[in-house]
């Protein structure tokens, strides 16, 4: 299985700062079509998964302009431009190239 | 809209069966591939299963191959999951998720059904 790792694990984070997260993964997420299946979903406490951002940077529907993803190879990146409150929770990496799709243990944004 | 729905949860011997229902609504059910994500307590996210749309092809993570098996029933826009030979490791919440039309990521989830295995 594809294994994805994201550091940090933790990030405290002041209000209107900056936050990043990085993934890794073991192997190559090209998929056949020539897409990248690297996607990010945002978690907060007692709530489903939210779906983010698809194929590297590309924002769901709704997603404020903040969040941005990037990377290529085997390096991805969420960042968030200016963190807000309602962006703490865990965030979580997601490949969907190889079966079994396979997420990153999460990475909890939390506010200092 | 898009609602996902599961239901079926419960507290269930080792060893024991259990099936989870999906029910969807708000778009073509056919149209879409759909997955079954876990999350034991306090941890990540486990993809177990996925299903094309039509049914023909299914897919399981190595932790449930042949003791779980997915289906779907498109004339009621629901989807299945038979859980068999349950075990401790199985406790979760199980989360149904819609497949993104063009593949590689799952869209909308549902709020998630808790299954634990416990004598």
């Amino acid at each position: 299985d594809v294994v994805m790792t994201q550091s940090p694990l933790s990030l405290p984070v002041t209000l209107g700062q900056p936050a990043s997260i990085s993934c890794r993964s073991s192997q190559s997420l090209v998929f056949s079509d020539g897409n990248i299946h690297l996607n990010w979903f945002h978690q907060r406490p007692g709530q489903s998964p939210r779906h983010l951002i698809y194929k590297v940077s590309n924002r769901d529907s709704g997603v404020p302009d903040r969040f941005s993803g990037s990377g290529s190879g085997t390096d991805f990146t969420l960042k968030i431009s200016r963190v807000e409150a309602e962006d703490v929770g865990v965030y979580y990496c997601m490949q969907g190239t190889h079966w079994p799709w396979t997420f990153g243990q999460g990475t909890k944004v939390e506010i200092k | 809209e898009v609602h996902l729905v599961e239901s079926g949860g419960a507290l269930v011997q080792p060893g024991g069966s259990l099936r989870l229902s999906c029910a969807a609504s708000g778009f073509t059910f056919s149209s879409y591939s759909m997955h079954w994500v876990r999350q034991a307590p306090g941890k990540g996210l486990e993809s177990v299963s996925a299903i094309s749309g039509d049914g023909g092809n299914t897919y399981y993570a190595n932790s449930v191959k042949g003791r779980f098996t997915i289906s779907r029933d498109n004339s009621k826009n629901t989807l299945y999951l038979q859980m068999g030979s349950l075990r401790g490791e199985d406790m979760a919440v199980y989360y149904c998720a819609r497949e993104t039309i063009l593949g590689g990521s799952n869209d909308y989830w549902g709020q998630g059904t808790l299954v634990t295995v416990s004598s």
